[in-house]
């Protein structure tokens, strides 16, 4: 199982440009999650989904956007690029019960110029 | 609401150093806790976790016991090694679960030189 992928693991935009985020997961997980991650700060929960076609928004969701057409598929859209959006970005994902871990992606460094 | 406290970082010991890592939460009940590690330029990953009062987790030389009387899970190791540089996190899920209420510490940053 390669886990939870994420692309790209870098990417530079310019204010006002838009990106998706790519984020897979190959468990058969229902639940997954964005999180940021700012130098120094725990990481903030974005959006997560409990399964195919069920979004819901986390701690800090504007500017951003989720879908989920698939289980395995949880991709994160930025639709005009700020500077305040610069982070590292981590997709998760967690089987059935409560208390299970999440398992974390590599994650992507965005910056915003 | 549910917070999760940590103590500063950058920690920097000696490798065979004792290592504990503060971690004190706020929450009610019996939440779960965990310790996740994220190694320079990856995701975190579970390390070890309690689901109760008293357990006490363990994995890889780390260990970290429930105290709810002093709402705490320090995170310890008895000689730690140069690959074991990386940040810590401490985080809890609520008493009654619920996938979207993760609350994760800020990180300390662990650093062992030879």
């Amino acid at each position: 199982n390669a886990g939870v992928t994420q692309t790209p693991k870098f990417r530079i935009l310019k204010i006002g440009q838009s990106m998706t985020l790519q984020c897979t997961q190959d468990m058969n997980h229902n639940y997954m999650y964005w999180y940021r991650q700012d130098p120094g700060m725990g990481l903030k929960l974005i959006y997560y989904s409990v399964g195919a076609g069920i979004t819901d928004k986390g701690e800090v969701p504007n500017g951003y956007n989720v879908s989920r057409s698939t289980t395995e598929d949880f991709p994160l859209r930025l639709e005009l690029a700020a500077p305040s959006q610069t982070s590292v970005y981590f997709c998760a994902s967690t089987g059935r019960g409560s208390y299970n871990e999440q398992f974390f992606g590599p994650g992507t460094r965005l910056t915003v110029l | 609401g549910n917070s999760v406290t940590q103590m500063e970082g950058p920690v920097t010991l000696s490798e065979e150093a004792f290592l504990t890592i503060n971690c004190t939460y706020t929450a009610t009940g019996y939440p779960s806790l965990f310790w996740y590690v994220q190694y320079p330029g990856e995701g975190l990953q579970l390390l070890l976790k309690a689901t109760k009062a008293d357990d006490k987790g363990s994995n890889k030389g780390f260990e970290a016991t429930y105290r709810k009387e002093t709402t705490s899970f320090h995170l310890e190791k008895g000689s730690v090694q140069v690959s074991d540089s990386a940040v810590y996190f401490c985080a809890l899920i609520p008493d009654g679960g619920g996938y979207q209420k993760v609350t994760f510490g800020t990180g300390t940053k662990l650093q062992v030189i030879p």
